[in-house]
C-alpha cells in the first residue's frame, strides 16, 4: 500500500510570496494533520482536519489556512512568506487502532524562504 | 511551555547493547504517547505506542514503559542494532476518542548505534 504523499519535496520561495503544499493520506484514512518541524526541534502542530472540516489549530497566525478535499487529500497554504516559515512540513493521516489515533507521516517538503 | 521534554539531545550505545531513551511530559491530560523514528530527508516513522491504561506495551526489540504517577516514558531497544541510529521522538496526544488527535512533541534524542 502507497504510504502518506506529500508535493513538493523541496520548494523555495522569497518573503512575502504565497506557497501551497499538498498531502494525499493512506488509502482509508479520513484525518489529515500538517506539522512544521524547524531545525533542531520536534514536529509544531498546524492543522487537523477530519472528513473535510478542520477539528484543530495549533498556535500559528492567520497566513497559515488549509482545507480537505473530498477525497480526504489537502493542501496548506502559507500567505506573506517570512524567513522563520523555513522549516519541513509534514502531513499526517490518521486510523483507529483498537481505539486509539496513530499518525503515519509523509516524507515531509522542505520549504526555503529567501 | 514545553509539555513534552526529552533532556537527553544524543545518547551513543555499542551495538548489542540496551537503549534507553526517556521522555517526561507535564500535562496530565495526556492519555496516549507515542514513539516515533526519524531519519534525515525522511518523515518520522511510528515505532510503538502505549495508553495510559497500560504501563508496558511490547513489539519485538521495542518496549515502551509507561510510569503516569512520575509522568514519565521510557524506550527500551534490546538489542541495539546500527541501522537503529537516527532521531527519536516522543511523542503524547489526550483526544485519544476522538477523529484523529493532535500531537506533541519532544525536540527529539539522536541515537547512534556503533558497531
Amino acid at each position: 500500500d502507497a504510504g502518506v504523499t506529500q508535493s513538493p519535496t523541496h520548494l523555495i520561495k522569497t518573503r512575502g510570496q504565497q506557497v501551497t503544499l499538498r498531502c494525499s493520506p493512506i488509502s482509508g484514512h479520513k484525518s489529515v494533520s500538517w506539522y512544521q518541524q524547524v531545525l533542531g526541534q520536534g514536529p509544531q502542530f498546524i492543522f487537523q482536519y477530519y472528513e473535510k472540516e478542520e477539528r484543530g489549530r495549533g498556535n500559528f497566525p492567520d497566513r497559515f489556512s488549509a482545507r480537505q478535499f473530498p477525497n480526504y487529500s489537502s493542501e496548506l497554504n502559507v500567505n506573506a512568506l517570512l524567513l522563520g516559515d523555513s522549516a519541513l512540513y509534514l502531513c499526517a493521516s490518521s486510523i483507529s487502532h483498537r481505539g486509539w489515533w496513530e499518525q503515519y507521516f509523509g516524507p515531509g517538503t522542505r520549504l526555503t524562504v529567501t | 511551555d514545553q509539555q513534552v521534554k526529552q533532556n537527553s539531545p544524543s545518547l551513543s550505545v555499542q551495538e548489542g547493547r540496551i537503549s534507553i531513551l526517556n521522555c517526561d511530559y507535564t500535562n496530565s491530560m495526556f492519555d496516549y504517547f507515542l514513539w516515533y523514528k526519524k531519519y534525515p530527508a525522511e518523515g518520522p516513522t511510528f515505532l510503538i505506542s502505549i495508553s495510559s491504561i497500560k504501563d508496558k506495551n511490547e513489539d519485538g526489540r521495542f518496549t515502551v514503559f509507561l510510569n503516569k504517577s512520575a509522568k514519565h516514558l521510557s524506550l527500551h531497544i534490546v538489542p541495539s542494532q546500527p541501522g537503529d541510529s537516527a532521531v527519536y521522538f516522543c511523542a503524547a496526544s489526550y483526544d485519544g476518542g476522538a477523529s484523529g488527535s493532535r500531537l506533541t512533541f519532544g525536540e527529539g534524542t539522536q541515537l547512534t548505534v556503533n558497531p
